[in-house]
């Protein structure tokens, strides 16, 4: 089935450091989203990217939907404590309209 | 925007059991779908709640095990049967509002399930 590499597995930073984290497949995919999962809840959307090369942020956010349509990556900047979750990348395309595949994820820890 | 509740929110049950999760949304909606986040993992969708005929399964996953129910554009139940301690996960609702492509998909709050 599909299946995608998501980087890193954790991170610990220090409060105002900037992260990056990526997922990659080896499948081409037409949507790309990212979503933030905070301790017993369901996932939020962060961002959903459409188009190849696409380049979105939200507030300290930015995420890229790569050329290939294989990749993506996620930046936050300026990190804050409310920023440690669970980030997941995730993909939908094609038939599977709807259907999500989730990334491993990226377990977020940021220090004061 | 749609939000969707979750019932119950956890449970403990015993092997050989059943228990049924439902999920409310407050609007209709277009699409539902159940996703299973075992400990420490990722989300894996299990099916597709279609409402008024049978769900649409992944591959690995029966309705024998994961029967589900979906009589309305608001509300859909998976039921986990004869559980068993690999079953304990936390399950998920989520809905697409309008079948747009650029739709967000949302997802419940989440049933956290033990199984001893």
């Amino acid at each position: 089935g599909q299946q995608l590499n998501q980087s890193p597995q954790s991170m610990f930073i220090q409060e105002g450091e900037d992260v990056s984290m990526n997922c990659t497949s080896s499948s081409i995919f037409n949507t790309w989203l990212w979503y933030k999962q905070d301790p017993g809840e369901g996932p939020v959307l962060l961002i959903a990217l459409y188009k190849a090369g696409e380049l979105t942020s939200n507030g300290r956010l930015t995420a890229q939907f790569g050329i290939t349509r294989k990749d993506s990556f996620l930046n936050i900047s300026a990190s804050i404590p409310s920023d440690v979750g669970i980030y997941f990348c995730a993909v939908t395309g094609g038939t599977s309209y709807g259907k999500l595949t989730f990334g491993q994820g990226t377990i977020l820890t940021v220090h004061p | 925007s749609a939000v969707i509740s979750q019932k119950p929110s956890r449970d403990i049950c015993q092997r050989g059991t059943s228990l049924t999760i439902q999920c409310q949304v407050d609007s209709q909606v277009t699409m539902m779908f159940w996703y299973r986040q075992q400990p420490g993992q990722s989300l894996t969708l299990i099916a597709t709640a279609n409402q008024g005929s049978e769900a649409t399964y992944e591959s690995g996953f029966v309705i024998d095990k994961f029967p589900i129910s979906r009589p309305n554009l608001t509300f859909s139940t998976l039921t986990v049967s004869n559980m068993s301690p690999e079953d304990s996960s936390i399950y998920l609702c989520s809905v697409v509002t309008s079948g747009s492509i650029t739709d967000t998909q949302y997802f419940g709050p989440g049933t956290r399930l033990t199984v001893l």
